[in-house]
């Protein structure tokens, strides 16, 4: 089993602050990191799909960074909204692994207005 | 409008009995997977499947099954041999390796 890990599990943020949640993971054999917004009652949905050194990605309020050698990525929210209020999963592709998608356990983030 | 369609969205099952989950794509959609999460925990992938007639166990098989016999369609059954089914279950399916997955609304099993 690949190991993903994410930190905070659940975060409890305040209307304009500006926050970020870890995702790490085994660096041998990596191939690529997706992050997913998970939206009480609905499905998740893809933000980022990473797969370079160094990537740095941005949507919005949101962005995200890539770093392979060390085995991590950080999800930041610049400005948290209470429509920002979901949880964020993290999940990796690896070489050695065929065609799998392993996540990570979340970070739950509310934000109160 | 394209996307995943799972059902029932709420089941319930007695011991001993088992019961198969639907999940349909009509995104033309070569992989496909399912997916449980019990409360507090992650995604856990079941199986998984790259291309019609193939499939793969992922790291909590044992007491389920799956079959692919049409690129649009994963159903999974939770066997009676799951020890502990009562469960939240989500099918993803994507284009292929490292590319975005698209999810369905989820299947929530309940043994009673």
């Amino acid at each position: 089993i690949l190991n993903v890990e994410q930190s905070p599990q659940s975060l409890h943020v305040q209307e304009g602050d500006s926050t970020n949640f870890t995702c790490s993971f085994p660096s041998s054999n990596f191939y690529a990191l997706h992050w997913y917004r998970w939206e009480t009652a609905k499905s998740p949905e893809a933000l980022f799909v990473m797969t370079l050194n160094g990537d740095e990605k941005k949507k919005g309020r949101i962005s995200a960074t890539l770093n392979t050698k060390e085995g991590y990525s950080y999800l930041y929210i610049k400005g948290s909204q209470p429509e920002d209020s979901a949880t964020y999963l993290c999940a990796s592709w690896f070489n050695n692994a065929g065609n799998m998608l392993t996540f990570g356990g979340g970070t739950r983030l509310m934000v109160k207005p | 409008d394209g996307g995943i369609t799972q059902s029932p969205k709420y089941l319930f099952r007695k011991e001993g009995q088992n019961v198969t989950l639907s999940c349909e794509q009509n995104l033309n959609h070569d992989a496909m997977y399912w997916y449980r999460q019990d409360p507090g925990q992650g995604l856990r992938l079941i199986y998984y499947s790259q291309i019609v007639n193939d499939f793969q166990k992922g790291d909590i098989a044992e007491g389920y099954s799956v079959s692919r016999e049409k690129k649009e369609s994963f159903p999974l059954t939770v066997t009676s041999a799951q020890k502990n089914p009562t469960a939240f279950y989500l099918c993803a399916s994507s284009m292929g390796t490292a590319t975005e997955a698209f999810f369905g609304q989820g299947t929530r099993l309940t043994v009673v």
